[in-house]
């Protein structure tokens, strides 16, 4: 079975420039979060999809924006880039918002705003 | 989800056993404690998981005490590979709790 896959690996864009990060969970999870994380620090929740439906968002602004399609694959929009958003994203999945299992993570796209 | 205490960093040489403790003093009844790590440069790898009886895979051991509010994730042979940052992480498996709240973790260095 694949694990997640997540595309670009690297990327770099100019500050208010638009980005659009790709996620492809893994066979049979209908659940995916992704995660913010700066350099040095742990990652942090930016929100969870199930079944096509936001299920929970984290601290981050509106132009923070997600989809997910019906094979359960998910896209992470952000708007109007600042250098702060400068991270690696990552996209994790599991089986179900119920499931006792851990989350698989993908390898991540780390995202340079200059 | 419950806050969990870890120390910053520790060594252990290769090939003897690396013991990580944690602490999660607030932790309640229906809360599991997880354990991930993360290599440099990679997502996080879930590692194993408990509610209140120790645990063991290919990967590790959990062992939670008795009351709960701490536990220890035990790598009985580490390699030079199981370098990386250790996360304990408490939470309730449910549809209502969201997300993984990930602290700083602890950075497991093995020596040769």
């Amino acid at each position: 079975e694949t694990g997640v896959t997540q595309s670009p690996t690297h990327l770099i864009k100019t500050r208010g420039q638009q980005v659009t990060l790709r996620c492809s969970s893994q066979s049979g999870h209908n659940t995916v979060s992704w995660y913010q994380q700066a350099l040095g620090q742990g990652p942090q929740f930016i929100f969870q999809y199930y079944r096509e439906e936001e299920n929970g968002r984290g601290n981050f602004p509106p132009r923070f924006s997600g989809l997910q399609f019906p094979n359960y694959s998910s896209e992470l929009n952000v708007n109007a880039l600042e250098l702060d958003d400068s991270a690696l994203y990552l996209c994790a999945s599991r089986p179900g918002l119920d499931s006792l299992y851990g989350y698989t993570f993908g390898s991540g796209t780390r995202l340079t705003v200059v | 989800d419950a806050k969990t205490t870890q120390p910053t960093s520790m060594d252990c040489a290769e090939g003897r056993a690396a013991n990580l403790p944690c602490n999660h003093s607030t932790i309640s009844g229906n809360e599991y404690v997880y354990w991930y790590r993360q290599i440099h440069s990679q997502g996080p790898q879930y590692i194993i998981h408990g509610l209140k009886n120790n645990e063991t895979n290919e990967m590790a051991s959990l062992i939670i005490t008795e009351d709960r509010k701490s536990s220890t994730l035990i790598l009985p042979h580490a390699t030079l590979r199981d370098t990386a940052v250790y996360y304990c992480i408490v939470r309730v498996p449910s549809g209502s709790a969201r997300q993984l709240t990930f602290g700083s973790g602890t950075q497991l260095t093995v020596l040769p």
